[in-house]
C-alpha cells in the first residue's frame, strides 16, 4: 500500500505474555519511528531506525521492550512478559531522510490491552 | 529537558474560529509542526513552520510563531465539524530524530 502499515490492528493479550507487533513503513523511507501513546498521555518516543545506523533506542521503558528493521523495511516491536501498564496505542511512523520538513507518515497504530 | 505544554481541551460552535495554543522550552527548535489526530486514525502532519518565519497561513489554517515567549498558536477559521480531532503540537529538538510532542488539543465542534 500506499501509507504506513500496522499489525495487527488490536491485540489482546494475558499478562506475562510476549507480543509483537509489526510495522510496514513507506516504499522508499529509510526512517521509522516507534511510539507509544497512552490515555491521557501525548506520545512517547520509543525508538528510531535511520538506514544501517545503530537505532537510538533511548526511549525504551524497560529491557522488555525490543525492536528491530530487517533489510531497512520492516520492523517489528517486541514487548516481552507483558504488564498491565503496558496496555496503549503503539504507533509506527516513517520518514524520508534527510527531510527538509521533517514530515513523519504515520499508521493506524496497533491497540494493545494486557488484561 | 525540552517540554511542549498545549490546553488538553478546546469547544467551539461550527463557523467560529478555533486557536490552539502551543508553548515550549527549546529555543534551538527550527521546525514546529502541527499534527491531527482524527478518532481511531494515525496521525497526519496538518502544517508546519520554520523558526524564521512569524507567520504561515495556508487556506483555513494560520501558524503563528512568536519565538521570543515560545509561542505558538493554530488559528482554523471557519471551524466545520470535520475538524473535531485532536490536534498535537510538536517540535525538533535540534535534530529530526526525536520530536517533543505535547499532550495534544482535544477540538470538540458543536453544530
Amino acid at each position: 500500500g500506499a501509507g504506513v502499515s500496522q499489525s495487527p490492528s488490536n491485540k489482546v493479550t494475558e499478562k506475562g505474555k510476549d507480543v509483537e507487533l509489526r510495522c510496514d513503513p513507506i516504499s522508499g523511507h529509510t526512517a521509522l519511528y516507534w511510539y507509544r501513546q497512552s490515555l491521557g498521555q501525548g506520545l512517547e518516543f520509543l525508538i528510531y531506525f535511520q538506514g544501517n545506523s545503530a537505532p537510538d533506542k533511548s526511549g525504551l521503558p524497560s529491557d522488555r521492550f525490543s525492536a528491530e528493521r530487517t533489510g531497512g523495511s520492516v520492523s517489528t516491536l517486541t514487548i516481552q512478559r507483558t504488564q498491565q501498564e503496558d496496555s496503549a496505542v503503539y504507533l509506527c511512523a516513517s520518514s524520508l531522510a534527510p527531510t527538509n520538513t521533517g514530515e513523519l507518515f504515520f499508521g493506524e497504530g496497533s491497540r494493545l490491552t494486557v488484561l | 529537558g525540552e517540554d511542549v505544554e498545549q490546553s488538553l481541551f478546546l469547544s467551539v460552535r461550527e463557523g467560529d474560529s478555533s486557536v490552539i495554543n502551543c508553548t515550549y522550552t527549546d529555543s534551538s527548535s527550527t521546525y514546529l509542526y502541527w499534527y491531527k489526530q482524527e478518532p481511531g486514525a494515525g496521525l497526519q502532519l496538518l502544517t508546519y513552520i520554520f523558526s524564521n518565519m512569524d507567520m504561515k497561513q495556508d487556506q483555513r489554517l494560520t501558524v503563528l510563531l512568536n519565538k521570543k515567549d515560545k509561542h505558538l498558536s493554530l488559528r482554523i477559521a471557519d471551524t466545520q465539524t470535520g475538524d473535531s480531532a485532536i490536534y498535537f503540537c510538536a517540535v525538533n529538538a535540534g535534530n529530526n530524530r526525536k520530536l517533543i510532542w505535547g499532550l495534544g488539543t482535544s477540538l470538540a465542534v458543536n453544530p
